[in-house]
């Protein structure tokens, strides 16, 4: 099946510093990305749909100023989280869609912030 | 999105057949069934869908009552590998319809 890659795999930063996460569809193209957050033991939440050469969609009670989401290319979309707070500490998965049915997701970024 | 309905939690003996089912009685006629796991700590893995038939794949079958309101998932011979949180999610397909609305999912325990 199609590749998702995401990097980094984890990251821990200090309150207030921003971190970048990448997210690669590695053998195909995908005009649209998903961004999931997953705090423990608890389901996927969808964040946002990141949408190449456009503004992302964010979901209902997310911030868009605080969860920046660039889709530059056909194969990556990043998400940066800014002025992280231990509150941001979470599981991030990114997922993009091949073809009409399957949806292809990364391994997950586990961000702790200190 | 529709809503689904999974039993929390689930044991197999390795090797055995794991049935997993699924509620979804509100499923609209263009909105398909699937299904995806979760290996902890790893992003889900896409199993299987279907819309109306049975349908069957590598990894799993996957068995659509007639009325569509509930379905089962089954894993042929469960190995400790298939471990995973299995989530049954019913979507729209096509083209820019592909949110996923991810709920508790099952929680299957294979057991040696």
């Amino acid at each position: 099946g199609a590749v998702v890659s995401q990097h980094p795999s984890w990251v821990i930063c200090k309150s207030g510093t921003s971190v970048k996460i990448e997210c690669r569809s590695l053998d195909f193209q995908a005009t649209t990305m998903f961004w999931y957050r997953q705090f423990p033991k608890q389901s996927l939440m969808l964040m946002a749909t990141s949408n190449e050469g456009s503004k992302a969609t964010y979901e209902q009670g997310v911030e868009k100023d605080k969860f920046l989401i660039n889709h530059a290319s056909l194969t990556l979309s990043t998400l940066t989280v800014t002025s992280a707070h231990p509150e941001d500490s979470s599981f991030y998965i990114c997922s993009a869609p091949q073809g009409p049915y399957e949806q292809y997701f990364g391994p997950g970024t586990r961000l702790t912030v200190t | 999105d529709a809503k689904t309905t999974q039993p929390p939690s689930m044991d197999c003996a390795e090797g055995r057949a794991a049935n997993l089912p699924c509620n979804h009685s509100t499923i609209s006629g263009n909105e398909y069934v699937y299904w995806y796991r979760q290996i902890h700590s790893q992003g889900p893995q896409y199993i299987i869908h279907g819309l109306k038939n049975n349908e069957t794949n590598e990894m799993a079958s996957l068995i659509i009552t007639e009325d569509r309101k509930s379905s089962t998932l089954i894993l042929p011979h469960a190995t400790l590998r298939d471990t995973a949180v299995y989530y049954c999610i019913v979507s729209l397909s096509g083209a820019g319809s592909y949110q996923l609305t991810f709920g508790k999912g099952t929680k299957l325990s294979v057991i040696p």
